[in-house]
């Protein structure tokens, strides 16, 4: 079975700009989180959606916006880009908000200069 | 709220011998408790998690964890390493919000390194 799956893998963005980053969950997978990790941390909380409802935000800026799609796949967007928005984009999947088994993409690893 | 702290940016064990990485929780609440394992350039893969029940974890690849409410710790054992062990571990916790999330709380990680 397909795991997540993340696009792009990398991307290089300048400051200012907007990048949008998608994910798809585990098939019969209907909540989906976003996680920023920035290097050397571990991953920080940002949105999490559960059909098609957010369910979750962490401390992140207005800059910061997601939606779930009706097939479950999710888009997160971050307008104005800083330098400190440079970090690794990891989408999560689980089967349900309630369930606490989540399962990891590879990452979007985001360079912004 | 909810923190969890890892004790060890790094830690270095020679293979064959006992792994442990430490963590200890904060939560004022009965927490769920998880160790991730990520490898370079790669995403996190769950290595175990406590929720209720057992309070001696096994997971996969050889790792075992073990509740101890009255010292708030969920530290990461392995009797043996092995080479492929070297990667870097991240404890999270969360509780039961009625469904209504899921988000979790992780450390700062610790990166395990194992000579030959």
């Amino acid at each position: 079975d397909a795991g997540v799956t993340q696009s792009p893998t990398h991307l290089i963005k300048t400051r200012g700009q907007h990048v949008t980053l998608r994910c798809s969950p585990i098939s019969g997978h209907k909540s989906v989180s976003w996680y920023q990790q920035v290097l050397g941390q571990g991953p920080q909380f940002i949105f999490q959606y559960y059909e098609k409802e957010e369910r979750g935000r962490g401390n992140f800026p207005d800059r910061f916006s997601a939606r779930q799609f009706p097939n479950y796949s999710s888009e997160l967007n971050v307008n104005a880009l800083l330098l400190g928005d440079s970090a690794l984009y990891l989408c999560a999947s689980s089967f349900a908000s309630g369930t606490y088994e989540q399962y990891f993409g590879p990452g979007t690893r985001l360079t912004v200069t | 709220a909810q923190s969890v702290t890892q004790l060890g940016s790094h830690v270095s064990v020679s293979e064959g011998a006992l792994v442990l990485l430490r963590c200890n929780y904060s939560s004022s609440v009965p927490p769920y408790l998880f160790w991730y394992v990520q490898y370079p350039n790669q995403g996190l893969q769950l290595l175990l998690k406590y929720t209720t029940g057992a309070t001696l974890v096994k997971g996969i690849n050889g790792f075992e964890a073990e509740f101890k409410k009255s010292e708030t710790s969920f530290h990461l054992t392995k009797p043996s390493a092995h080479m492929s062990d070297a990667a870097e571990y991240f404890c999270a916790v969360t509780h039961f919000y009625g469904g209504a999330t899921n988000k979790l709380i992780f450390g700062t990680g610790t990166l395990l390194a194992v000579q030959p």
